[in-house]
């Protein structure tokens, strides 16, 4: 059975910090990966999806990296902002069938 | 483009209760989900629905049976609510085609009481 940890829980730093937020998977025979954001009440936003054949995905100050062979992803948010604050999802689809496996999230604080 | 829109937005319901959650995405996506958020459990996938007429199983489906007569709608029924299924529910869609991603409704939250 798939799993997946995102450690740590919470992560708080100073504002113009760059964030690192590590995801790792137990099996690495995943279809792709998919990071989300979550504010506080409301819906997931998808913010980068890495397709298994990638190593990385950019999107303005996010870069998500991928080794399925280690089972890790690591999402980066260059230059944090107050309004980066929120819940970071990562999660996997595995290759036989389109249904995400979630791991519990990191809560980011970013102090201006 | 709405995307995916829920409805209602919260409710409040007595224990034993029928309530349906509704879903409706308007980007012609193929596949529909509907998950569960609880504290300290995540997310956990209820049933799917990989195209009208077909729906399967999730991780946690007891108590709730879902529906897709169409490709825009998956509702999403509780026949008898118990307090164990207070809990915020979101519905998803995502296109069945190369990428799989998938996008996530605003949200029901449900009180069960």
């Amino acid at each position: 059975k798939q799993e997946v940890t995102q450690i740590p829980a919470a992560l708080s730093v100073p504002e113009g910090e760059n964030l690192v937020l590590n995801c790792s998977f137990t099996d690495s025979a995943i279809y792709n990966l998919q990071w989300f954001r979550q504010d506080p009440g409301k819906g997931l936003t998808s913010l980068l999806l890495i397709q298994s054949s990638q190593r990385e995905q950019t999107s303005g100050r996010l870069n998500a990296s991928l080794d399925k062979s280690s089972g890790r992803s690591t999402l980066y948010i260059a230059a944090s902002q107050p309004g980066d604050s929120a819940t970071y999802l990562c999660a996997v689809i595995k290759a036989a069938g389109n249904k995400l496996t979630f791991g519990g999230g990191t809560r980011v604080l970013v102090k201006p | 483009i709405a995307g995916i829109t829920q409805a209602p937005t919260s409710q409040i319901l007595a224990a034993g209760r029928r309530m349906t959650l509704r879903c409706t995405q308007d980007m012609r996506h193929n596949a529909m989900y509907w998950y569960r958020q609880d504290l300290g459990l995540g997310l956990r996938l209820i049933h799917y629905s990989n195209t009208a007429g077909t729906t399967g199983k999730g991780e946690v489906p007891d108590g709730y049976s879902v529906s897709r007569a169409n490709t825009d709608d998956f509702p999403l029924t509780l026949a008898s609510a118990v307090p164990s299924q207070t809990s915020v529910y979101f519905c998803a869609s995502s296109d069945t085609g190369r990428a799989l991603e998938q996008f996530f409704g605003p949200g029901t939250r449900l009180t069960v009481l």
